[in-house]
């Protein structure tokens, strides 16, 4: 799997955008990238994913660049139950044997008023 | 769908117990994962199947720990004997091919 760097923390303010970053520089063509969140006490929590294409959903917005070697987890307008660990993940998907998710230490996002 | 269910959420053992920690994956997902978080380690993989078969078990940390899949809608992770390093929070995950995993709340175990 391609190896991921995220800045261990960062801060945001309440009802901002919160951009975390995602270095992915060995990715591969066929690896995607996937983003979950953890809140403290809680189970990872499945946010996007994508592998080429800008995606959006009703949680977050996935920019991955062009050359693919980095990408951006926007949260639109950041509240304070969106304090969390983000893990940034890049793997590839293959629906004959399952793929598993490998975590690194992610970003610890804080939400403030 | 009422999610990935895990029992217990809580489980308090003595060092030298079988411990067996319970997963009900979401109906229709074909992979199942089991992780481990520690604050040291982080979350860690330990196996995951597909299908019900196992594709890796490279994450187990060692004979005492075992997991099983007997069909798609069960499986049960075993620590015997367990010790106190085994305390931490077990996380069983399903998912289906076209999509993110989807976690359960956790076992939080505690080996005193």
């Amino acid at each position: 799997d391609a190896k991921t760097t995220q800045p261990p923390s960062m801060d945001c303010a309440e009802g901002r955008a919160a951009n975390l970053p995602c270095n992915h520089s060995t990715i591969s063509g066929n690896e995607y990238v996937y983003w979950y969140r953890q809140i403290h006490s809680q189970g990872p929590q499945y946010i996007i994913h994508g592998l080429k294409n800008n995606e959006t959903n009703e949680m977050a917005s996935l920019i991955i660049t062009e050359d693919r070697k980095s990408s951006t987890l926007i949260l639109p307008h950041a509240t304070l139950r969106d304090t969390a660990v983000y893990y940034c993940i890049v793997r590839a998907k293959n629906s004959n044997s399952g793929y598993a998710l490998n975590f690194g230490k992610g970003t610890s996002l804080l939400v403030t008023p | 769908d009422a999610g990935v269910i895990q029992s217990p959420r809580h489980e308090v053992t003595e060092m030298g117990q079988e411990v067996t920690l319970r997963c009900k994956p979401i109906s229709g997902h074909n992979s199942l994962f089991w992780y481990r978080q520690t604050m040291m380690r982080g979350l860690e993989l330990l196996i995951y199947f597909n299908n019900n078969v196992p594709i890796d078990d490279s994450g187990m940390p060692e004979d005492r720990f075992s997991a099983k899949m007997p069909n798609a809608s069960f499986s049960t992770l075993k620590i015997q004997p367990s010790e106190p390093r085994d305390s931490a929070v077990y996380f069983c995950a399903s998912s289906s091919p076209a999509g993110g995993a989807f976690f359960g709340q956790g076992t939080r175990l505690t080996v005193v």
